[in-house]
């Protein structure tokens, strides 16, 4: 199956810093990826869907600016967390899409910590 | 917008017994698929349901669309060890986008 890796896998940073997310399709080309949010215990909460090449979009809700989103290739895309704050802390986990096919691979998930 | 409830949120089964988790969304969807995602783990595709009516098998696992395709289940029979974790029904219109249930967490007894 198709492979997409996440970086880092956790990460601790201080109130009113910015941390970056990275998530990778291996080996296929992701025209769609998508960011996702997940406390614990409860279910994926979409955040926005990226196509390369072009702005992310947003779920009604989500902090454009508060969370920036770069699809710069097909086979990565990023997402940055400005000015942290504690109620960020979550479980973000992308997944992604190739054109071929119709499921989404999910990455392994990013736990970010913001103290 | 969509939204995909699912029942039951917890499902404690004693090893060797069936158990059925259900969904139902609010609008009519293009199809459905399930994930499951094992403790600490990420979600992984199970399957895609697009027809109405289809009904898709996958060894001890039989997924259903319902005829209006607002509706899907996800039954198991003699539950294993194996089958621990949290099971989500994800809806899709046309766009891609997939809206989550709120997953069905099963445990299950020796």
């Amino acid at each position: 199956g198709a492979v997409v890796s996440q970086h880092p896998s956790r990460v601790i940073c201080k109130s009113g810093t910015s941390v970056k997310i990275e998530c990778r399709s291996l080996d296929f080309q992701a025209t769609t990826m998508f960011w996702y949010r997940q406390f614990p215990k409860q279910s994926l909460m979409l955040m926005a869907t990226s196509n390369e090449g072009s702005k992310a979009t947003y779920e009604q809700g989500v902090e454009k600016d508060k969370f920036l989103i770069n699809h710069a290739s097909l086979t990565l895309s990023t997402l940055t967390v400005t000015s942290a704050h504690p109620e960020d802390s979550s479980f973000y986990i992308c997944s992604a899409r190739g054109q071929e096919f119709y499921e989404q691979y999910f990455g392994p998930g990013t736990r970010l910590t913001v103290t | 917008g969509q939204q995909v409830m699912q029942i039951p949120q917890y499902q404690h089964v004693q090893e060797g017994e069936d158990f059925t988790t259900y969904c139902n969304s609010s609008t009519t969807l293009s199809n459905i698929q399930w994930y499951k995602q094992r403790p600490g783990g990420h979600p992984v595709f199970l399957i895609q349901l697009v027809k109405s009516g289809e009904v898709k098998k996958q060894k001890r696992l039989t997924f259903q669309f319902g005829e209006a395709k607002k509706n899907s289940s996800l039954h198991i029979t003699a539950t294993q060890t194996t089958d621990v974790g949290t099971y989500f029904c994800a809806g899709s219109t046309n766009d891609y986008k997939l809206s989550f249930g709120a997953g069905t967490t099963v445990t299950v007894r020796a």
